[in-house]
């Protein structure tokens, strides 16, 4: 079955300290997977996704099929981070995206 | 370029009456998803359009919820009755291709009390 895990509902960084989200799928076999965030009072919106191997806004993601996992990484934290980040998963046989449960990122000032 | 476009913002209901919500995808966007978002949870998918035509719609509620998208366009979702744990925030989502991400609408908040 598809799922996402994502084992931390909250986590809290100080400003300028390394920060990681972790999230965990289970799918056997290729999946696309996406990171999107929700800042406050704001619409759910796409971060990044693999198969682009891109940084945006200083994250990254790098997906690790062996652990079946997409963590996603920002080596110094900004305040602005401050939002809900969702993993999520796509097959490339269908179209359903499944998401994470969401882990809420707090930056301390 | 325009967003997904979704009313209304917020709903509140009494347990047993009637609600629908409507979306209208970004122009040109052959794919449109509605989720359920229960408060602390992530988006769980309800119904896929591609055009007008059903995809997936195996996990909607069949008995209480239903949805259309006449004319490959905009689309509606209706419950029919509603439940307290209908209360949540129902997302729209549309995508240009089936290897694009989505482009969400900002949701209906729903409260049934």
């Amino acid at each position: 079955a598809q799922r996402v895990t994502q084992p931390e509902k909250l986590l809290s960084v100080f400003k300028g300290a390394p920060v990681e989200l972790k999230c965990n799928y289970s799918y056997s076999g290729s999946p696309e997977l996406f990171w999107y965030v929700q800042y406050s009072r704001q619409r759910l919106q796409l971060l990044l996704r693999h198969i682009s191997r891109e940084s945006i806004k200083g994250f990254t993601a790098d997906l690790n099929k062996g652990e079946t996992s997409f963590h996603l990484k920002k080596p110094f934290a900004q305040e602005e981070d401050s939002a809900m980040y969702y993993c999520a998963l796509k097959s490339t046989s269908y179209d359903k995206v499944i998401f994470g449960p969401g882990t809420s990122l707090s930056v301390i000032p | 370029e325009a967003g997904v476009a979704q009313s209304p913002r917020y709903k509140i209901i009494e347990k047993r009456q009637s609600v629908a919500f409507w979306c209208n995808p970004i122009s040109g966007h052959a794919t449109l998803y509605w989720y359920q978002q229960i408060l602390g949870q992530g988006p769980k998918l309800l119904i896929q359009f591609q055009n007008n035509g059903v995809v997936d719609d195996s996990q909607l509620p069949k008995d209480r919820f239903s949805a259309e998208r006449l004319k490959g366009v905009d689309s509606t979702l209706k419950i029919q009755p509603a439940k307290l744990e209908d209360s949540a925030v129902y997302l729209c989502a549309s995508s240009l291709t089936r290897t694009a991400g989505y482009t969400f609408g900002s949701g209906t908040r729903l409260t049934v009390v």
